[in-house]
């Protein structure tokens, strides 16, 4: 299995909204990711957790707070958030962080998030 | 900080046509390079990861080459079809865990 799945696959929201993203994989993968990608833009990096604890926060802003419940499980928690935050939000994991096959990342489907 | 090019920006062939993409780099510290494809408004597909160690991969239709001391890498697709018509982006890990992404060629194939 080496599929990353996420859902909703959809999601409108308003500014006052409280809303979760989620995303799961069952490869053994101990490194997951948040990225952001606006149209004909490439993916940003927002965050990484290796080992169910975050290494990397690109400096996201606080109304995206994002969470490990386990090893298998990562989730996006939204909250107040703005019209310019309308992205596809992609999920990725691998099995570590370092070189060759350790580092390949693996992509959800994504979900279309729509801030109103 | 890593920076990566990829040429041409979007691309249009007719069916069966071999066709090569572009991907360019900055800092050839790299651990490794991926190919990914997506379509629109999809996640992206892992196509084919280059270890640094390694010059090139294969899987079917599909070659890339790494020159690590030039900054370069290409995609080389054989015997296009409609079907391969999607983005193409080339990604270059320089770090644990991080990924820095080319622009993207749009590819189109018409049949």
């Amino acid at each position: 299995d080496t599929e990353v799945t996420q859902t909703p696959k959809h999601l409108v929201m308003g500014m006052t909204n409280k809303k979760s993203l989620k995303c799961e994989q069952h490869m053994g993968h101990r490194a997951m990711y948040w990225y952001k990608q606006k149209a004909k833009k490439p993916p940003e990096l927002m965050f990484v957790y290796s080992y169910e604890k975050l290494s990397i926060n690109e400096s996201v802003p606080s109304r995206f707070s994002p969470e490990c419940p386990n090893s298998s499980l990562l989730n996006l928690h939204l909250h107040a958030l703005q019209p310019e935050d309308s992205a596809l939000y992609l999920c990725a994991s691998s099995r570590g962080g370092g070189r060759g096959r350790e580092g390949e990342q693996f992509f959800g489907p994504g979900t279309r998030l729509t801030v109103l | 900080k890593q920076e990566v090019t990829q040429i041409p920006a979007a691309l249009s062939v007719p069916e069966g046509e071999n066709l090569v993409l572009n991907c360019s780099f900055t800092d050839s510290a790299i651990y490794n390079l991926q190919w990914f494809r997506q379509d629109p408004g999809k996640g992206l597909t892992s196509l084919l990861l280059i270890q640094s160690s390694q010059r090139e991969q294969t899987s079917g239709r599909l070659n890339a080459s790494l020159d690590k001391s030039s900054g370069r890498s290409t995609l080389y697709i054989a015997a296009s079809q409609p079907g391969d018509s999607a983005t193409y982006l080339c990604a270059v890990s320089s770090g644990y865990s991080t990924l820095t992404f080319g622009k993207g060629t749009m590819l189109l194939v018409s049949p």
